[in-house]
């Protein structure tokens, strides 16, 4: 596609629940960001590949938090034993090379109840 | 203190008004980005700069390196300008500090 693509658009899950949040970046595009923002906030970080190498997972807030790019592609974002401060909306960015500009996706808003 | 400051927090206009959106940071940058966040979620990136000023359409985004400030500006605002405005500055390692958006209202 065009654009960023991520999926599911929402997610209602109950505490303690796994879940696997996906981001479809733009083709060819090396570098892939996850963001999580609360509502109300801006985004904050939670971690960067280039292609698929995790170069920096400092934002990850716990060891709940988990992403992968196998492929240097399709990313994942899995959290685990899900809890309410875990409900926000997550966004995933793509970009060429860090010189250009970044295309987001329209994010996954994970609600935990 | 975050790394990124914005103002307004939030700004209401009368349609046609020109529009001034602060943003302050104290990281050294590579880039700064000024974000278009709609209700429904989705962000639009809308200027990348590093320096000077950039202009698209309506929009104009400009940059002083020295002072650390950036501002957004929208000539003859319009209701569907209604939205989060975001400022985002990145390093040359790619991370990203985002500023807690200003949002913005404008009555028709």
């Amino acid at each position: 596609g065009a654009g960023v693509s991520q999926s599911p658009r929402y997610k209602v899950a109950k505490r303690g629940q796994d879940v696997a949040l996906r981001c479809d970046p733009i083709s060819g595009h090396v570098s892939l960001f996850w963001y999580q923002q609360a509502l109300g906030q801006g985004p904050e970080f939670l971690t960067y590949f280039q292609n698929e190498a995790q170069l920096d997972k400092s934002g990850l807030p716990s060891d709940r938090f988990f992403a992968e790019r196998p492929e240097g592609s399709v990313s994942t974002l899995k959290i685990q034993r899900t809890q309410q401060e875990d409900s926000a909306v997550y966004l995933c960015a793509s970009s060429f090379t860090g010189s250009y500009g970044y295309t987001f996706g329209s994010g996954t808003r994970l609600t935990v109840v | 203190k975050n790394e990124v400051e914005q103002s307004p927090q939030n700004l209401t206009a009368q349609e046609g008004e020109f529009i001034t959106i602060n943003c302050s940071y104290s990281v050294g940058i590579s880039a700064l980005h000024w974000l278009q966040q709609h209700p429904g979620g989705g962000i639009v990136s809308l200027f990348m700069l590093s320096s000077g000023k950039k202009k698209h359409g309506r929009l104009i985004a400009t940059i002083n390196i020295q002072e650390k400030h950036s501002s957004l500006h929208i000539t003859a605002s319009h209701p569907r300008d209604s939205a989060v405005y975001i400022c985002a500055a990145s390093n040359t390692g790619n991370q990203f500090y985002f500023g807690t958006g200003t949002s913005l209202t404008v009555i028709p």
